[in-house]
């Protein structure tokens, strides 16, 4: 298996433009969920899908920030619009889905390293 | 709010040496925790999952202990090489299935 895709690996964009990130999570896998990695704040969970639906959104940090899993192999992060703060790296991550997930090994993507200027 | 830390921040040995990295949680009431590496510019790697009813595992070179009702997991890794250089993430999950990081230690073993 090709393990979890994430494009584009590198976005650098204007403060106010609209960001789209997108996943991949490996075939089979039930949950997804998208974090946000900072020097300043580590690792955040900012959602979390099961069986394509949104269970979690708490960690979204604002209404700017949306997410979607219109099928169970893929998923899109969008950011409108965007903000020099919300430069970070983001994670796609999947797993099976086994006991809603909770004692489950998280399968990571190389992620997005987002650039706002 | 479970909060994990990770002690110490940095570490650098040289080759060869066995080392422990310290991992420490708040909450006990926890799922599972797992131990992750992260290469610089990579996405993270799982190393081990112990569950809450599990003490250790192991695997190869690594060895993660669990003491869940004091707060504490341990990473030892054996014989350190070069190429195990890299941050190493504590994770630990509670029933709701979210994950809570720590921040990272830092490792460089030197060759």
């Amino acid at each position: 298996d090709a393990g979890v895709i994430q494009s584009p690996r590198h976005e650098v964009t204007e403060m106010g433009q609209e960001v789209t990130l997108r996943c991949k999570p490996i075939s089979g896998h039930n949950s997804l969920f998208w974090y946000r990695q900072t020097m300043m704040r580590g690792l955040e969970l900012l959602i979390y899908f099961n069986n394509n639906v949104p269970i979690d959104d708490s960690g979204m940090p604002e209404d700017r920030f949306s997410a979607k899993m219109p099928n169970a192999s893929f998923s899109t992060l969008k950011i409108q619009p965007s903000e020099p703060r919300d430069s970070a790296v983001y994670f796609c991550a999947s797993s099976l889905g086994t006991s809603g997930g909770a004692g489950d090994t998280q399968y990571f993507g190389p992620g997005t390293r987002l650039t706002v200027l | 709010k479970q909060e994990v830390t990770q002690i110490p921040a940095a570490l650098s040995v040289p080759e060869g040496e066995n080392l422990v990295l310290n991992c420490s949680f708040t909450d006990s009431a926890i799922y599972n925790l797992q131990w992750f590496r992260q290469d610089p510019g990579k996405g993270l790697t799982s190393l081990l999952l112990i569950q809450s009813s599990q003490r250790e595992q192991t695997s190869g070179r690594l060895n993660a202990s669990l003491d869940k009702s004091s707060g504490r997991s341990t990473l030892y890794i054996a014989a350190s090489q070069p190429g195990d250089s890299a941050t190493y993430l504590c994770a630990v999950s509670g029933s709701n299935y979210k994950l809570t990081f720590g921040k990272g230690t830092l490792l460089t073993v030197n060759p």
